[in-house]
């Protein structure tokens, strides 16, 4: 089975330029995640799907983030203008449902930004 | 919001020791994972155990809900089992938002 697939691995920018992440979650899986992991700490939820709704999108900076999961598959998340400190991994994380309910969270090998 | 406090902070191990790692939160879960981050930065699942026992292989976890605390054994390491591990929990009724720790970064020496 196919895991969580993200891209680019990469991405180079400078500040006030924009960059999108995409991901591509395990087949059948209704939840997807977005986590921002700083360097040296864990990862932070940024925005919770299910299927194409929002659940909780609270610790997301709307002001710069934005996210779409068109159709309920694919998502993207979206910096833009991006500042130096959203250097980090972007960690995309798919389950089958609700957390707690029907299991565990898969991520994908995540996506490093770094803005000079 | 939930704590997830985890420890030690670092580890430093010869090939062939044994490790307890241990996560302590501070609020009623239904869910506590326990994750790999190996150096490429690759987040694998080790453990899905919101209570009780299991193992696989070298490795077991151990999670007492109760008493809001669960442990991570490696017996026998390996210079491939150096990395970060994470733990993290979904606190009751938050419809699947887990929650990190700040990791314990083991290192296994040949």
């Amino acid at each position: 089975e196919a895991g969580v697939a993200q891209s680019p691995r990469y991405k180079i920018i400078e500040k006030r330029q924009s960059v999108a992440f995409w991901c591509n979650p395990i087949s059948g899986h209704a939840t997807l995640y977005w986590y921002q992991q700083i360097l040296g700490q864990g990862p932070k939820l940024l925005i919770q799907f299910q299927n194409n709704g929002v659940v909780d999108d609270s610790q997301l900076p709307k002001d710069r983030f934005s996210a779409e999961r068109l159709k309920g598959v694919d998502s993207t998340l979206k910096i833009q203008p991006a500042k130096l400190e959203d250097s980090a991994v972007y960690l995309c994380a798919s389950s089958l449902d609700r957390v707690g309910v029907h299991g565990e969270l898969f991520f994908g090998e995540g996506s490093r930004l770094t803005v000079l | 919001g939930i704590q997830v406090e985890q420890s030690p902070p670092d580890l430093i191990l010869q090939e062939g020791a044994n490790s307890t790692l241990r996560c302590n939160f501070s609020d009623s879960v239904n869910n506590l994972q326990w994750f790999h981050q190996n150096p490429w930065g690759q987040l694998i699942n080790l453990f899905y155990i919101p209570s009780g026992t299991k193992q696989n292989g070298r490795l077991s976890a151990t999670t007492v809900a109760t008493e809001r605390y669960s442990l991570l054994y490696i017996s026998s390491s390996q210079t491939t089992d150096s990395g970060v591990y994470f733990c993290a929990v979904e606190r009751n009724n938050q419809g699947g938002k887990l929650i990190f720790g700040q990791g314990t970064e083991l290192s296994v020496k040949p």
